[in-house]
């Protein structure tokens, strides 16, 4: 069992909004401002999307935005397209003792 | 742009120690503040952070691991490694490293290597 909770499965159509939902608890999500978002493709490594809970990398669309409120992190993909389908994944830092914790995935499913 | 190779033997025997070196190239390992991790991913399940190793060698590690893990770094190599000691099936994964900021954002990542746990 993940120590963050994400839904298993999301879909849209092309075109569309979606949101991607990352629960956590008041020593993780709640605490810190550090939540990062992976796009992971079949049999690729992870890519990193959003960090520091709503920064995009140089190169990272801006059709991806992330946001925090109180224990649970959003990100939201806007005019989906075919590519974006993939496993996605939320990390957030969690203090010293135990650094990070994970998502168990979200596969979103373009239709 | 840095870029990172993960190389290793992809069987290891159970109660054998697994190895991988993790090949930095496009920049130095020792510049910069960036923390140097090694994260897994079992078939078709989530991702797992091993543990990482700062630019001055000092480390951290996940505690469900802790016991068994190490990692080290090789300036003049430009490497860092991690070693897992007494493996068990649960260990067969894609073992991968990636370079990351202070707080866990891992902006490069290597294609990953896997590695079977198997008599």
């Amino acid at each position: 069992q993940s120590a963050l909770t994400q839904p298993a499965s999301v879909s849209g159509s092309p075109g569309q909004s979606i949101t991607i939902s990352c629960t956590g608890t008041s020593s993780d999500v709640g605490s810190y401002n550090l939540v990062s978002w992976y796009q992971q493709h079949p049999g690729k490594a992870p890519k990193l999307m959003i960090y520091e809970g709503s920064k995009r990398p140089s190169g990272v669309s801006n059709r991806f935005s992330g946001s925090k409120s109180g224990n649970t992190a959003s990100l939201t993909i806007s005019g989906l397209q075919a590519e974006d389908e993939a496993d996605y994944y939320c990390c957030s830092y969690a203090g010293s003792s135990t650094p990070v914790v994970f998502g168990g995935g979200t596969k979103l499913t373009v239709l | 742009q840095v870029q990172l190779q993960e190389s290793g033997p992809g069987l290891v025997k159970p109660s054998q120690t697994l190895s991988l070196t993790c090949t930095v190239s496009g920049g130095s390992i020792s510049s910069g503040s960036y923390y140097w991790s090694w994260i897994r991913q079992p078939a078709g399940k989530g991702l797992e952070w091993i543990g990482r190793i700062y630019t001055s060698g000092s480390t951290n590690y996940n505690p469900s691991l802790k016991s068994r893990v190490t990692i080290s770094v090789d300036t003049s190599k430009n490497q860092f490694s991690l070693k897992l000691s007494s493996v068990t099936a649960a260990d067969t994964a894609v073992y991968y490293c990636a370079r990351a900021g202070r707080y866990f954002d891992w902006h490069s990542w290597g294609q990953g290597t896997l590695v079977t746990v198997s008599s």
